[in-house]
Order: C-alpha cells, then sequence, then structure tokens
C-alpha cells in the first residue's frame, strides 16, 4: 500500500523567510513524488516532480524539494517566500505504473507581512 | 487549450436521492480520478481509470460508482446520497506511461451539499 503523511495542517511564517513543508512517504517500490499548490477556490497545480535521478528538484516560483530514500521523504523548500505563497500544499506519490496517485492530507501556509 | 471540466459546479441534493457528477477531459490522457476534498483528510481517492471502459477503486469507494464510457468521460455516481458525501470533488486525467506518469491536470472542484 502506499500512503503520504503531511504532519504539518498549518505553517506560519514571516514574508521574506526561509519554509520548509515537510512529507513522507511510504511505498514499497522508488516512487513517483509530487508536490502541488491548491490557491483558494481553484483545483490543484503542479509545483515539481521527482521520477529519479539528482535527489534535488526544482520547481515553478523557486521552489525545490529533496527526496530522501534512507528518510522516506520529500520535503518542500523555499528560500524567501512571499505575501502570494499563501495556499494549501499537496505532496502525492504515484505507483511506478502511473494509475494510483494517493495525497497527503495538506499544510495550509500563511504568510504574513 | 487541454483542460479538464467538471459539471455541475455547484449541486444540492436530498437525502437518498441520486447525484451524477461529470467529468471530461481533452487531454487526451488515459488515466481520470476521481477525489473528494475534506478539511483534515487532503484528497482522498475515490475511484480511478486507465480508460475507456475500465474503473478501479480507490481508498474510498464505499457509497460511489465510477462510468468510464469514453477516453474523454469519466462520471462520479452516488446512488443513494448522504449528508456524509457533503464535500468538495475534484476531477483529474493524467498520463500512465512516459515523462510525465502521474503528473495530475485537476478540474476547478464541484461542490455537492447533501441535505
Amino acid at each position: 500500500a502506499q500512503s503520504v503523511t503531511q504532519p504539518d495542517a498549518r505553517v506560519t511564517v514571516s514574508e521574506g523567510a526561509s519554509l520548509q513543508l515537510r512529507c513522507k512517504y511510504s511505498y514499497s517500490a522508488t516512487p513517483y513524488l509530487f508536490w502541488y499548490v491548491q490557491y483558494p477556490r481553484q483545483g490543484l497545480q503542479l509545483l515539481l516532480k521527482y521520477y529519479s535521478g539528482d535527489p534535488v528538484v526544482q520547481g515553478v516560483n523557486s521552489f525545490e524539494a529533496e527526496f530522501s530514500k534512507s528518510n522516506s521523504s520529500f520535503h518542500l523548500q523555499k528560500a524567501s517566500v512571499h505575501w502570494s505563497d499563501s495556499a494549501v500544499y499537496f505532496c502525492a506519490l504515484s505507483s511506478t505504473g502511473g494509475y494510483k496517485v494517493v495525497f497527503g492530507s495538506g499544510t495550509r501556509l500563511l504568510v504574513s507581512p | 487549450e487541454a483542460a479538464v471540466t467538471q459539471s455541475p459546479r455547484n449541486k444540492v441534493a436530498v437525502t437518498g436521492g441520486k447525484v451524477t457528477l461529470s467529468c471530461n477531459q481533452t487531454n487526451n490522457h488515459n488515466n481520470m480520478y476521481w477525489y473528494r476534498q475534506d478539511t483534515g483528510h487532503g484528497l482522498r481517492l475515490i475511484h480511478y481509470s486507465y480508460g475507456a471502459g475500465s474503473t478501479e477503486k480507490g481508498d474510498i469507494p464505499d457509497g460511489y460508482k465510477a462510468s468510464r464510457p469514453s477516453q474523454e468521460n469519466f462520471s462520479l455516481i452516488l446512488e443513494l446520497a448522504t449528508p456524509s458525501q457533503t464535500s468538495v470533488y475534484f476531477c483529474a486525467s493524467g498520463v500512465g506511461t512516459g515523462g510525465n506518469t502521474g503528473q495530475l491536470y485537476f478540474g476547478e472542484g464541484s461542490k455537492l451539499t447533501v441535505l
């Protein structure tokens, strides 16, 4: 069975500060991992994805994530957040065949001025 | 422009009634998915499909049926709606193989209220 855990339901950071949103996964094989963002009253949009190779992947809007097989983690990071980054962020895992895609419970990010 | 379109966007139903949520995609993707989003639970997978004529149970299929009559269309059916099915439902499409395996493209959601 595959699963994704996002341990932080809410994270608040000050504008200009750095950010890390945590994601842990459980999957018996090599996973395909994703981060999505959801703005109010919208569907989810892809931020970045990891399939293999370099464990640090770059995404849109200066987000990056680091894959760790030993820790079963895929944490999202940003060096300096902007108020417009306030949204809900989801970590997701796809089975190797790409059929079943499961999501974590999401982390609501609030960027304070 | 490639897109995933859901209808209706808002629906109020009565307990015991039948509800059908429809999804159309112009991405030409093989895979389609139905999720529900609830506070504290994130997105939970209800049903998915990897091609016309196929449907698979996700993690929370009870009380839901799915239908994939064509590559483009994937419906979620609530035969006997209950208040616990009040939620926001998202449809998504995705490729099953190749460079974008597992990457999903989402519709804007359908808000269902069951009274």
